[in-house]
C-alpha cells in the first residue's frame, strides 16, 4: 500500500525568501503525485500534479515541484514567498491502478512573516 | 457553477446521536471520497466509492457508514459507535478513482 511522508510539520520563512516543502512517498507501483493547499476552515485546492512526462511540474501561484523516482520524492518549491502563501500544504499519492483513492501526508504548515 | 457542496458547514450533536453529513457534486464524476481531518493528522480516508451502489472502506471506516444511490450524492453517517467523532470532514470527487480530486468546503462536526 502506498504512503506519504511530509518531512517537516512546520516551515517558518520570511517574505520574499525561497521555500521548499519536502515530500517522500512509498509505493510498489507507478504513481500519480499531487500537492494541495488549504486555507483555514476551507477545503483543499490543487496546486499541481504529476501524472507522467516532464519531472518538473509547474503549478498555480508560482509553485513548482520535481518528481524524483529514484529518491521517491516530490518536493514543492517557490523561489520567493508572499504573506498570502501562509497556509497548510498537503502532498498526496495515488497508484496507477483501478480502485484506489488519494492518500495524503500529514501536512506542512507554511508560515510567512514580514 | 460546477462543484462539490457540503452541508452544513458547522454541525453540533449530542453524544450518542447519529448524524448524517451531506455531499453533492455536479461535476459528473464517478468517484467520491470522505476524509476526516484532525490537527496534525492530515487527511485520513474513511470511505470511497468508484461507482453508484458500490463503496469501499478506507483506513478509518469504523463507526461510519455511507451510501451511493445516486452518482451526484455520497452522504456520510457518523454513528454513535464512532468513539471520537469531533473533527473536520471533507468530501471530494474525481473523474475516476485515483485521479485529481476536487474538494468541498468541509463540515466541522462537534459532538458534546
Amino acid at each position: 500500500a502506498q504512503s506519504v511522508t511530509q518531512l517537516d510539520s512546520q516551515v517558518p520563512v520570511f517574505e520574499e525568501a525561497p521555500v521548499e516543502l519536502r515530500c517522500n512517498y512509498s509505493s510498489s507501483v507507478s504513481v500519480y503525485l499531487f500537492w494541495y493547499v488549504q486555507y483555514p476552515n476551507q477545503g483543499l485546492q490543487l496546486l499541481l500534479k504529476y501524472l507522467s512526462g516532464s519531472t518538473l511540474v509547474k503549478g498555480i501561484n508560482g509553485f513548482e515541484a520535481e518528481f524524483n523516482k529514484s529518491q521517491t520524492s516530490f518536493h514543492l518549491r517557490k523561489p520567493s514567498v508572499h504573506i498570502s502563501d501562509t497556509a497548510e500544504y498537503f502532498c498526496a499519492v495515488s497508484e496507477l491502478q483501478a480502485g484506489t483513492a488519494l492518500i495524503f501526508g500529514k501536512g506542512t504548515t507554511l508560515s510567512v512573516s514580514s | 457553477d460546477g462543484g462539490i457542496t457540503q452541508s452544513p458547514k458547522y454541525l453540533f450533536r449530542k453524544e450518542g446521536q447519529n448524524v448524517t453529513l451531506s455531499c453533492e457534486q455536479n461535476l459528473n464524476h464517478d468517484a467520491m471520497y470522505w476524509y476526516r481531518q484532525d490537527p496534525g493528522q492530515g487527511l485520513r480516508l474513511i470511505y470511497y466509492s468508484q461507482i453508484v451502489n458500490d463503496f469501499q472502506k478506507g483506513d478509518i471506516a469504523e463507526g461510519y457508514s455511507v451510501s451511493r444511490e445516486k452518482k451526484e450524492s455520497f452522504p456520510l453517517t457518523v454513528t454513535s459507535a464512532q468513539k471520537n467523532p469531533t473533527a473536520f470532514y471533507l468530501c471530494a470527487s474525481s473523474i475516476s478513482s485515483g485521479s485529481e480530486a476536487f474538494f468541498g468546503q468541509g463540515t466541522r462536526l462537534t459532538v458534546v
